[in-house]
């Protein structure tokens, strides 16, 4: 099916440990985002892809490693987990029809750190 | 400092009434907003888009009204269903890829 998908669904890990949340979609699209989501504030974004091996800082990037070596996939790795980072985290692609942009979102993954 | 905010953290409108959804902004140089709705344990889905160089968009019983010189945005839903309820999100957008997220309004409709 073409879509978004997110993997693990839940995490529960350790501070200090290393973990990778899996993003991938089936449309081709160039653009892909992830996002974090903590009440109060929103959804605020970590980093960004314009396209495979180009990826640069959003607003919380601090904690945070991403990587896009294909078009179809955007891990978020937490190198050394806090308790900080414990938070509903979104992945998103964005598709261009003409001069609109939508950003379609995956289901999300939450993720706690003890 | 919050650039995009939603001052209602919560509505409640009757079935077949009008919902009214409020954004305000801050940064003069977005030029690109954007509406979403999220459910419980779901992804946010995109709603309804505008640019800067328009007042108004309209798609199906939902309209999208900007007024730049008053930095607000609001979401109309006519007429309002049991199915709207969620929380919404209204984003905006300097360029086209950094977007930034107010903190939601959960709407409730009551049948």
């Amino acid at each position: 099916d073409a879509g978004i998908t997110q993997s693990p669904r839940y995490k529960i890990t350790e501070t200090g440990r290393q973990v990778t949340l899996m993003c991938h979609q089936t449309w081709s699209h160039s653009y892909m985002f992830w996002y974090r989501q903590d009440l109060g504030h929103g959804l605020r974004l970590i980093y960004y892809s314009a396209a495979a091996d180009i990826t640069d800082k959003g607003e919380v990037p601090d904690g945070y490693v991403v990587s896009r070596s294909k078009t179809e996939n955007f891990p978020l790795t937490l190198e050394s987990a806090t308790r900080s980072q414990t938070s509903v985290y979104f992945c998103a692609s964005r598709r261009e029809i003409g001069y609109s942009y939508e950003q379609y979102f995956g289901p999300g993954t939450r993720l706690t750190v003890t | 400092d919050q650039q995009v905010k939603q001052n209602s953290p919560s509505l409640s409108v009757q079935e077949g009434r009008i919902s009214i959804l409020n954004c305000d902004y801050t940064n003069s140089m977005f030029d690109y907003f954007l509406w979403y709705k999220k459910y419980p344990a779901e992804g946010p889905t995109f709603l309804i888009s505008i640019s800067s160089i328009k007042d108004k968009n309209e798609d199906g019983r939902f309209t999208v009204f900007l007024n730049k010189s008053a930095k607000h945005l609001s979401l109309h839903i006519v007429p309002s269903q049991p199915g709207d309820s969620a929380v919404y999100f209204c984003a905006a957008s300097e360029g086209t890829y950094k977007y930034i997220f107010g903190t939601g309004t959960r709407l409730k409709v009551l049948a």
